[in-house]
């Protein structure tokens, strides 16, 4: 089976701080990252997505994609009470045509 | 407006029941995605399909079964075999996408939460 691993947290930043939510992988081929963001109760939504090594910012968020380390984050810049949420990695594995395997999610608190 | 309708949005069962969720989208995705949440954890796949007619089990399909008539529909059954139906499900649908093939995201609709006692 392979994994896709995150800090459980939960993760707690004060109001203007930046938020670092990590994510690590099991499967080397893999070709495509995500984060979602899940508030309490509600469905998950795509707010990054990265497909190459380095950085891609939208906005307040910056996704970072190491594939030798197997590594991909999430920075969160001038974090807002509205970013408290559960953040979900998810990666689409090599030879697969089953879509995502998601982590457990990072649960983020910004505290005003 | 485009997007993945889940009904209902609340669900209660007695123990031993069969019982069925309905999803339907209309953005012209061949692929959709039944997936389970329980709290505090990450989503995980129970079943797939990728085409009309077609289907596969993904990590949890026991208990579950699906059907795949129509594009635009992929209803779930939870049945009696189920051992903890308690759950948050999210039905999910996406362009297809092969082996080797990348970067198409999910889109999720609002998700049933079934409660069974």
């Amino acid at each position: 089976q392979k994994e896709v691993e995150q800090n459980s947290g939960p993760l707690s930043v004060p109001e203007g701080a930046i938020a670092s939510l990590n994510c690590t992988y099991s499967d080397r081929g893999s070709q495509s990252f995500f984060w979602y963001r899940q508030y309490s109760g509600k469905s998950p939504e795509l707010i990054m997505s990265i497909y190459s090594n380095g950085d891609k910012e939208d906005g307040r968020f910056t996704a970072q994609l190491n594939k030798a380390s197997q590594y991909v984050s999430l920075l969160i810049r001038d974090s807002q009470p509205s970013d408290s949420a559960t953040y979900l990695c998810a990666v689409k594995e090599s030879g697969s045509a089953r879509q995502l395997t998601f982590g457990s999610g990072t649960q983020l608190t910004v505290l005003p | 407006d485009g997007g993945i309708t889940q009904s209902p949005k609340y669900l209660f069962r007695k123990e031993g029941q069969n019982v069925t969720l309905s999803c339907e989208q209309n953005l012209n995705h061949d692929a959709m995605y039944w997936y389970r949440q329980d709290p505090g954890q990450g989503l995980r796949l129970i079943y797939y399909s990728q085409i009309v007619n077609d289907f596969q089990k993904g990590d949890i399909a026991e208990g579950y079964s699906v059907s795949r008539e129509k594009k635009e529909s992929f209803p779930l059954t939870v049945t009696s075999a189920q051992k903890n139906p308690t759950a948050f499900y999210l039905c999910a649908s996406s362009i297809r996408t092969g082996p080797g093939e990348g970067n198409s995201p999910l889109h999720f609709g609002n998700g049933t939460r079934l409660t069974v006692t």
